[in-house]
C-alpha cells in the first residue's frame, strides 16, 4: 500500500511569491490533515478535512493560507503571498476514520521563504 | 505555557542503557496519548499508544498518569538505531498536539 505522498519535497521562494503544496493521502482515507513545523518550534496542527469538507481549520495562521480538497482525494495548501515566517516543514497526514485511527504522515515539504 | 511539554535533551546514552523520557500535557480533555518517533529530516511515525494501565512493546514501555497529566516512555537495552527524536503527542478531538520532542543519541 502506498503511503502519504507530498509534492514538492523542497521549495525555495521569495517573499511575496505564491507556493502550492500538494498532498496525496493513502487511498481510502477520508481524513486528511495538514501540520507544520517552523524552525525551533513543535509540530502544529493547521486543519482537518473529512472527504472534501473542512472539519476544523482552527490552526490556519491567517488568510494567506488556503487549503482545498476538491473531490475528496488529494489536497493542496496554497500560501499567497508567502512571508519569511512561513518557512518550515509542512506535513500532511491521513487516517481512515475520525475516531482515532492512526494518522500516517507524509515525508513533508520543506518550504524556505527568502 | 506549551500544551505538551518535553525536555528537549539531548540524552546521550551508551548502548545497552535504559533511558526514560517524560512529558506533561495541559489539556485535561485530551483523550488519547501517543509516542511518535522522528528521524532526522523524516516524518513522524507512531511508536506506540499510551494507556493508563501501562503498555509494553518489546524494549519500550509507556505509561500514562491522567491525574498528574503525565506521560512516560522507557527504553531498555538501547540500540544505536534508537537514536531519534521522540515526540509526545496528545489527541483532543481529531487534532494531534505535539510536544517539541526529546532527542536521544545512543553511542557505541
Amino acid at each position: 500500500e502506498a503511503g502519504v505522498t507530498q509534492f514538492p519535497s523542497h521549495s525555495v521562494i521569495e517573499k511575496g511569491q505564491t507556493v502550492t503544496l500538494r498532498c496525496d493521502p493513502i487511498s481510502g482515507h477520508d481524513n486528511l490533515y495538514w501540520y507544520r513545523r517552523v524552525m525551533g518550534k513543535e509540530i502544529k496542527f493547521l486543519l482537518h478535512f473529512v472527504k472534501e469538507s473542512k472539519q476544523d481549520e482552527s490552526g490556519m495562521p491567517n488568510n494567506r493560507f488556503l487549503a482545498e480538497r476538491t473531490g475528496g482525494t488529494y489536497s493542496t495548501l496554497k500560501v499567497q503571498p508567502a512571508e519569511l515566517e512561513d518557512s518550515g516543514v509542512y506535513f500532511c497526514a491521513s487516517s481512515r476514520t475520525s475516531s482515532y485511527n492512526e494518522q500516517f504522515f507524509g515525508p513533508g515539504t520543506r518550504l524556505t521563504v527568502l | 505555557r506549551k500544551e505538551v511539554e518535553q525536555d528537549p535533551g539531548p540524552f546521550n546514552v551508551p548502548e545497552g542503557a535504559t533511558v526514560a523520557f517524560n512529558c506533561t500535557y495541559s489539556n485535561s480533555a485530551s483523550q488519547s496519548f501517543f509516542w511518535y518517533r522522528q528521524d532526522c529530516r523524516k516524518e513522524p511515525k507512531l511508536l506506540m499508544s499510551v494507556y493508563s494501565s501501562g503498555n509494553e512493546d518489546g524494549r519500550f514501555t509507556a505509561q500514562l498518569n491522567r491525574a498528574s497529566q503525565y506521560i512516560s516512555l522507557l527504553i531498555r537495552d538501547s540500540k544505536l538505531s534508537d537514536s531519534a527524536t521522540y515526540l509526545c503527542v496528545v489527541l483532543a478531538g481529531n487534532m494531534l498536539t505535539f510536544g517539541g520532542g526529546t532527542r536521544l543519541m545512543v553511542k557505541p
